[in-house]
């Protein structure tokens, strides 16, 4: 089986950085991908690492670490539109992805 | 293009009546999925298939039943509605190539509530 932990809540300033750190257990392993999803509305895709390092998009980058089977989102320059609850989630052999629990953010003003 | 599309958006049914949920994509992708949410977890896959005519259990297929006939189509089906399957249910979509950078796009979720 999969499995994937993930804190349930984080909270920052506008303006500053946030790191959400996300660790798996998996039989087989692809990669781990990234989904932001705002109250009422449907996940969309953030980003997604295959191989280890950092990659980065905008002011969201993420990390993976397939030795130590963890990787983080790291949200730079926070905008109230950041809050929202962010998934890391890994995928199976037919793309088919397991979640975690995911990370309510709140920025504050 | 309207991406994936999902009916109906809301929808109250008694406990033993039945349903079906409709999910269409015109990005003609071969993967789809459903999923469902429930407060404070994340979404879990009920089924899935990889292309027309094909479909698989996920992890909570339970009480759930789908179908593949057209490639731009997935419906989920409820026989016999129990008040555990009160979610939101999502689809989602996939063209299964990018060499593994896979992207999914999800529908606008379907809120169903089971009395």
């Amino acid at each position: 089986g999969q499995s994937l932990e993930q804190p349930s809540e984080v909270t920052a300033v506008e303006g500053a950085i946030v790191q959400i750190n996300c660790t798996y257990q998996t039989s087989g392993f692809y990669g781990l991908s990234w989904y932001q999803q705002h109250d009422g509305g449907a996940p969309t895709f953030l980003s997604y690492n295959a191989l280890d390092g950092l990659e980065e998009t905008g002011r969201f980058s993420s990390f993976l670490s397939r030795s130590d089977s963890y990787g983080y989102l790291l949200l730079q320059e926070l905008q109230m539109k950041d809050s929202a609850s962010y998934f890391c989630a890994v995928p199976g052999s037919a793309r088919q992805l397991t979640f975690g629990s995911g990370t309510q953010l709140t920025v504050l003003p | 293009n309207a991406g994936v599309t999902q009916t109906p958006k809301f929808r109250v049914l008694k406990t033993g009546q039945s349903m079906t949920l409709l999910c269409a994509q015109d990005m003609n992708h071969e993967y789809m999925y459903w999923y469902r949410q429930d407060p404070g977890m994340g979404l879990r896959l009920i089924h899935y298939s990889v292309g027309e005519g094909t479909t698989a259990k996920g992890e909570v297929p339970d009480g759930y039943n789908v179908s593949r006939l057209k490639k731009q189509n997935f419906l989920l089906g409820l026989e016999s509605a129990a008040p555990s399957q009160t979610s939101v249910y999502f689809c989602a979509s996939s063209d299964g190539t990018s060499g593994g950078r896979e992207t999914q796009y999800f529908g606008p979720g379907t809120r169903l509530l089971v009395l």
